[in-house]
């Protein structure tokens, strides 16, 4: 079973609506990542999280929110969705215990706002 | 502030060529490097990493020198096969100031039989 799971893995919706993409992992790791990824132009964090009670945002966090609901769980949400959050989303987890950072990513959610 | 840049793809190449894909970066601190390899219609996986000036990374024949001097990271393989093809992302992670991870734009690699 894969250690990084994301539902769903694609998605098509409309402008305005509310949605949310879910992550978990099965990793043990403290620190949870949400990341999007457009043609071009690598791969943007959107937000943060060390622990259950660290939420932090990232390079373009405006028109997303998070929720961390346990270690395992952390949640993206798009409040009213519009055509340029069109993208491929990507969780990640990390252990800093190593000292470098490793990051493990899932197999991405593909997102279409029309 | 702190960046990475890798070369534009795509790269194409034929099956047993050598490969090169370039990677500079900026950082105010002393940041680990890694490349990451994602397959199509899959994520992001740790390729190999280094975390000190002079480590070289190595893994499926794919190598990578941290070299402070000159503030690169590039990536090498002797001879690709085609199931390299894939798109290959450098990156840097620092943890001076607060938590920071900088993708490059990612480089595109077809190797053809």
């Amino acid at each position: 079973d894969a250690d990084v799971t994301q539902t769903p893995r694609n998605r098509i919706t409309k402008t305005g609506k509310r949605i949310m993409l879910e992550c978990s992992q099965t990793k043990g790791h403290d620190r949870m990542y949400w990341y999007r990824q457009d043609p071009g132009l690598g791969l943007r964090l959107i937000y943060y999280s060390f622990d259950v009670k660290d939420i932090n945002k990232g390079e373009i966090s405006d028109g997303y929110s998070v929720s961390r609901q346990a270690q395992a769980k952390f949640s993206l949400s798009l409040e009213s969705a519009i055509p340029n959050q069109t993208a491929l989303y990507f969780c990640a987890t990390s252990d800093a215990r190593g000292g470098s950072e490793t990051q493990y990513f899932g197999p991405g959610t593909r997102l279409l706002v029309l | 502030g702190d960046s990475v840049t890798q070369m534009e793809g795509p790269v194409t190449l034929s099956e047993e060529a050598f490969l090169t894909i370039n990677c500079t970066y900026t950082a105010t601190g002393y940041p680990s490097l890694f490349w990451y390899v994602q397959y199509p219609g899959e994520g992001l996986q740790l390729l190999l990493k280094a975390t000190k000036a002079d480590d070289k990374g190595s893994n499926k024949g794919f190598e990578a020198t941290y070299r402070k001097e000159t503030t690169s990271f590039h990536l090498e393989k002797g001879s690709v096969q085609v199931s390299d093809s894939a798109v290959y992302f450098c990156a840097l992670s620092l943890n001076t100031g607060g938590f920071k991870t900088i993708f490059g734009a990612g480089t595109r690699l077809f190797v053809k039989a």
